[in-house]
C-alpha cells in the first residue's frame, strides 16, 4: 500500500458551494491523479500532477481545479459545486508516470 | 468507440468452478496493462502489471495474461472471498503514457 489518506470521505453540499478534497500521501511518490468513478463509466481522470506546481488536465477536468504546493498532499477543487458531480473521487499516486499508480479510500460526495 | 472493454459486466459463479475475465482494448504501443480488485466501498488494489504478448503473471487463485488485443483474468476454483470488481486499465501514448484508461469492470460474485 502506498499510503495514501483522503479527506473528507463523505460529504453532502448544496448546489453552488465551494468544496476541496484532500490526498495525503506518505510514499514520497513524484505522481499524484484524481479521479472520479461513476455506474456505467469507470474510472475518469480529472486531473494529474507531476511535480509540487506541476499539474495537467484530464479527461474531465472541466468544473474543477487541482493544487499541489507540498509533495504529499494534492487538492482537488469544485469551484461551484454541481449535481452533476455527484460521485466517488478517488485519489491515486505513483513513483513514475509509467509505474503502477496505487489508489486511496475515496470520498463519496453528494451534491444536492 | 470504447478503447478498453470488459466482459462480461456481471459473472457469478459457484465456489469451486473456475472461469475466466476477459478485457480488450484498441490501442497502439500498449506500454502496459494493469488489473485491479476492487471491493464496494473501498479503492482499486492492485494485482498485476502485464508489458507483452505472451506473459503471464500469477498469484494464489488469479493468473492473468496478455495478447496483443486482450487480457484474460483466470480465476482458477474461487472461493467467496474472491468476490469483487475486477478492473484492467491500459497505459498507451494514445492517452498519454502517463495516464491510464480504465474500463467499466466485471463484478464477480462467488457463491458458497
Amino acid at each position: 500500500d502506498a499510503g495514501i489518506t483522503q479527506s473528507p470521505r463523505h460529504k453532502v453540499t448544496e448546489t453552488g458551494t465551494p468544496v476541496t478534497l484532500r490526498c495525503h500521501q506518505t510514499e514520497n511518490h513524484r505522481y499524484m491523479y484524481w479521479y472520479r468513478q461513476d455506474p456505467g463509466h469507470g474510472l475518469r481522470l480529472i486531473h494529474y500532477s507531476y511535480g509540487v506546481k506541476d499539474t495537467d488536465k484530464g479527461e474531465v477536468s472541466d468544473g474543477y481545479s487541482v493544487s499541489r504546493s507540498k509533495t504529499e498532499d494534492f487538492l482537488l477543487t469544485l469551484e461551484s459545486a454541481t449535481s452533476s458531480q455527484t460521485s466517488v473521487y478517488f485519489c491515486a499516486t505513483s513513483p513514475g508516470g509509467m509505474n503502477t499508480q496505487y489508489f486511496g479510500p475515496g470520498t463519496r460526495l453528494t451534491v444536492l | 468507440e470504447d478503447q478498453v472493454t470488459q466482459s462480461p459486466e456481471a459473472l457469478r459463479l459457484q465456489e469451486g468452478e473456475s472461469s475466466s475475465l476477459n478485457c480488450s482494448y484498441t490501442v497502439s504501443g500498449l506500454r502496459g496493462l494493469f488489473w485491479y480488485r476492487q471491493d464496494p466501498g473501498k479503492g482499486p488494489e492492485f494485482l498485476f502489471t502485464l508489458y507483452s504478448a505472451g506473459e503471464e503473471k500469477e498469484k494464489e487463485r488469479l493468473k492473468a495474461t496478455l495478447t496483443k488485443k486482450e487480457s484474460f483474468l483466470h480465476i482458477t476454483a474461487p472461493k467467496p472471498e474472491d468476490s469483487a470488481t475486477y478492473l484492467c486499465a491500459v497505459q498507451a501514448p494514445d492517452f498519454g503514457n502517463e495516464k491510464l484508461t480504465f474500463g467499466t469492470g466485471t463484478r464477480l460474485t462467488i457463491i458458497p
